[in-house]
C-alpha cells in the first residue's frame, strides 16, 4: 500500500523520559512534515523537511529534534517529556511539484505523558 | 492569532439536512485546501481551490473559493452519517509555504 506511516501509534511514558517517533512514506515525495494536534484539535506545523533539508522550524523548543535519514523518512526525537507534550503527533509529506503542497497524513501517534 | 476562523466550530444536524461550513481569513492564499478528519486517524484531503470564485463540486459536496480568495466555504447537500468527521481548511501563501490549517468544524450527523 502506498502511503504514510508512523510508529507507535500509541506512547504512554513519564515526564522526563526521552522518545522517539517514526515516520515513513512510499509515495515518492519530496518533503516530509510534522505537526501537532492539541486536544481543541488545532493542527499546528513543527518542522518540514525537504530532501532531508531543514526547512521549516517552528517556535518548537529544542527538547523536539526531528531527523531526517533519507527523503523518505522523517522522525521525531523529544527529550526530557513534560505534560504539554501531551498530543497527537502527525507525520506528512507533500509533492511541492503539484503546486500546492497537498498533505498527505500518517495515522497520527497519540502521545501521552503522565 | 488564528489566521483561518471556521464557523461554527461544532454542528449537529439530521440526516438529510443541507448545511454549510465557513472558512474566513484577512489574508491573502494562492491556494486553500479542505481536508476531512475521521476519529483515530489523519485528516485527508478532499479538494484544492486556487482560482478566486472557483466552485469544485465532489458528489455532495460543494466547495467555494471567494473572489478575494481570503474565504472559502463548504455546503453539503442532504448530509449523511458518513459526512460526520473534523473538516479542517488549509490556506497556502506559495508552493513553497507551510500550510496553515483553520480551526476546524466538528460535524456530527444524527442518522
Amino acid at each position: 500500500d502506498t502511503a504514510v506511516s508512523q510508529t507507535p501509534k500509541y506512547l504512554v511514558t513519564q515526564m522526563g523520559n526521552d522518545k522517539s517517533i517514526k515516520c515513513e512514506q512510499n509515495l515518492g515525495h519530496d518533503t516530509m512534515y510534522w505537526y501537532k494536534q492539541d486536544s481543541k484539535k488545532f493542527l499546528k506545523i513543527m518542522f518540514s523537511y525537504n530532501n532531508k533539508e531543514l526547512i521549516i522550524n517552528e517556535t518548537v523548543p529544542n527538547r523536539f529534534s526531528p531527523k531526517s535519514p533519507d527523503k523518505a523518512h522523517l522522525n521525531l526525537h523529544i527529550n526530557s517529556l513534560e505534560l504539554g507534550d501531551s498530543a497527537v503527533y502527525f507525520c506528512a509529506s507533500s509533492h511541492p511539484g503539484t503546486g500546492y503542497n497537498e498533505q498527505f497524513f500518517g495515522p497520527g501517534t497519540r502521545l501521552t505523558v503522565l | 492569532t488564528q489566521l483561518l476562523e471556521q464557523s461554527p466550530q461544532f454542528l449537529s444536524i439530521q440526516e438529510g439536512e443541507n448545511l454549510t461550513v465557513y472558512c474566513n481569513s484577512s489574508s491573502v492564499f494562492s491556494s486553500l485546501q479542505w481536508y476531512r478528519q475521521e476519529p483515530g486517524e489523519g485528516p485527508v484531503l478532499l479538494v484544492t481551490v486556487v482560482t478566486g470564485g472557483e466552485v469544485k463540486k465532489l458528489k455532495r459536496l460543494t466547495f467555494q473559493f471567494g473572489d478575494a480568495r481570503k474565504d472559502s466555504s463548504l455546503h453539503i447537500t442532504a448530509a449523511q452519517p458518513g459526512d460526520t468527521g473534523l473538516y479542517l481548511c488549509a490556506g497556502s501563501y506559495s508552493s513553497a509555504s507551510k500550510i496553515i490549517f483553520g480551526s476546524g468544524t466538528r460535524l456530527s450527523i444524527r442518522p
